[in-house]
């Protein structure tokens, strides 16, 4: 069974600060792994995605993820935060093998206060 | 011109009605979702059609019955409308071929049952 835990449900930081979201998940197989990016009364946005290849992936807005197998986690990282990245963010990941569907984690509220 | 439209973006009704939720998207993908989000946030896929057949089809009550006319096209029909019915449902649509494409989802359809 695949699973997404995200264990913070609102972490808070001041504008220009470094910004972490952390994600771990549990998936049999290979993962694949995204963040996606909910603003309010909006549908979720696609963020950044890692499939395989380089474990430190670029995304949209200046955001970023590194993957780590060992740990099993996908945490979401900018290295400067601004207030409109104020938002709900989920992480979510489906197995590589077979039509499996896409697991969301419960999201994480990011506030950056000015 | 809007990938993913829901329609209608708010439905309040009385228990015990029926009601259909519908979704069109424009972006040529083979494959679409209905997504419930509950009240803290939390999404669970529901259904998933893939050309007009059904692939994925979760643990849901089986009121909600999903149509799909065209691969364009994903409506969803709730028979005998409950209290704990009251979510936003989301639609979502990707391409089809490999499966590391990303989700793309519309703006939500508000469901409050009285």
């Amino acid at each position: 069974a695949q699973s997404v835990a995200q264990p913070e449900d609102q972490v808070n930081v001041a504008e220009g600060n470094p910004l972490t979201v952390k994600c771990t998940y549990s998936v049999s197989g290979n993962p694949y792994l995204f963040w996606y990016v909910q603003y309010p009364n909006r549908g979720l946005q696609f963020l950044l995605k890692y499939i395989t290849g380089d474990n430190l992936v670029k995304g949209s807005y200046g955001f970023e993820a590194e993957f780590n197998k060992s740990q099993t986690s996908f945490h979401l990282k900018k290295p400067s935060a601004l207030v409109s990245d104020s938002a709900l963010y989920f992480c979510a990941v489906r197995s590589n093998s077979g039509n499996t569907p896409l697991v969301f984690g419960k999201g994480t509220r990011l506030s950056v206060i000015a | 011109d809007t990938a993913v439209s829901q329609t209608p973006k708010y439905l309040v009704t009385q228990m015990g009605n029926d009601k259909s939720i519908k979704c069109e998207q424009n972006l040529g993908h083979d494959t679409m979702y209905w997504y419930k989000q509950d009240s803290k946030k939390f999404l669970k896929i529901m259904f998933s059609y893939n050309n007009k057949e059904l692939i994925i089809n979760e643990t849901v009550p089986n009121r909600f019955s999903p149509k799909s006319p065209d691969k364009a096209h994903l409506n969803l029909h709730i028979n005998s409308l409950e209290l704990g019915d009251s979510a936003v449902y989301f639609c979502a649509s990707r391409p089809g071929g490999a499966t590391k494409n990303i989700q793309y989802f519309g703006a939500g359809t508000r469901l409050s049952v009285l």
